[in-house]
């Protein structure tokens, strides 16, 4: 069963706009870890962002946010007024207590036009 | 700088061989991770390793093996390469504990022909 849903498969934006990326999990377990990713055209993927299932405060760094909401299983990533090097595959992953492993969703394409 | 480096950008194979993709990380961490990466499904687990000689299966397991005899590498065998094994592999490996991230290769994308 898949874990981690992101129903965005591609996204075009022009720059300067504001753009929101959509993912749900699902988990019975109490204690987990969400995480975003960034895969460039380069194609190794970068570390973003780590949220803990006990802290839904929402996180900003700089033109990035982030909304964590349990009661809809939702951590949702804005990145706002957009860039033409935001254009990359993001994914969404969780990890659970009882797992050593990482899931991913399938990932959100998003091109940002000039 | 933490690294995980894989040993091929771009391999192409032939249906039946058997085929090596190898990882080496040098963080000393526990657990390591390989991914298959096709459009549309994103990353699947293939197989991941939690310790030296250790191993569990991932979503897609069929088909391949993994070996894990020194912690910092860990290989992927195909052993009888096919046509529908056509992808890209992606490395990780990630300290032990529920918070922290993992640390990918640039990827291997090998072409079954």
């Amino acid at each position: 069963a898949q874990k981690v849903t992101q129903a965005q498969t591609e996204i075009s934006v022009v720059e300067k706009e504001d753009v929101t990326l959509d993912c749900v999990y699902e988990t019975r377990d109490t204690t987990y870890y969400l995480f975003w990713y960034k895969q460039p055209p380069s194609g190794e993927l970068v570390f973003l962002i780590r949220r803990n299932s006990f802290d839904e405060q929402n996180e900003i760094s700089g033109r990035y946010s982030w909304n964590f909401q349990k009661s809809t299983s939702s951590f949702n990533f804005t990145i706002t007024a957009s860039q033409v090097v935001d254009s990359a595959v993001y994914f969404c992953a969780l990890s659970e207590s009882n797992n050593n492993d990482m899931r991913f969703g399938a990932g959100t394409r998003l091109t940002v036009k000039p | 700088d933490v690294k995980v480096t894989q040993s091929s950008r771009y391999l192409v194979k032939r249906t039946g061989e058997k085929v090596f993709l190898e990882c080496v990380q040098d963080m000393d961490h526990e657990n390591m991770f390989w991914y298959r990466q096709d459009p549309g499904l994103g990353l699947r687990l293939i197989y991941f390793s939690y310790d030296v000689k250790m191993k569990e299966k991932g979503d897609i397991p069929e088909g391949y093996s993994v070996s894990r005899e020194k912690k910092e590498r860990f290989s992927l065998i195909l052993e009888s390469a096919s046509t529908n094994q056509t992808s890209m592999y992606l490395c990780a490996s990630r300290k032990g504990g529920l918070s922290t991230e993992a640390f990918f290769g640039q990827g291997t994308r090998l072409t079954v022909v």
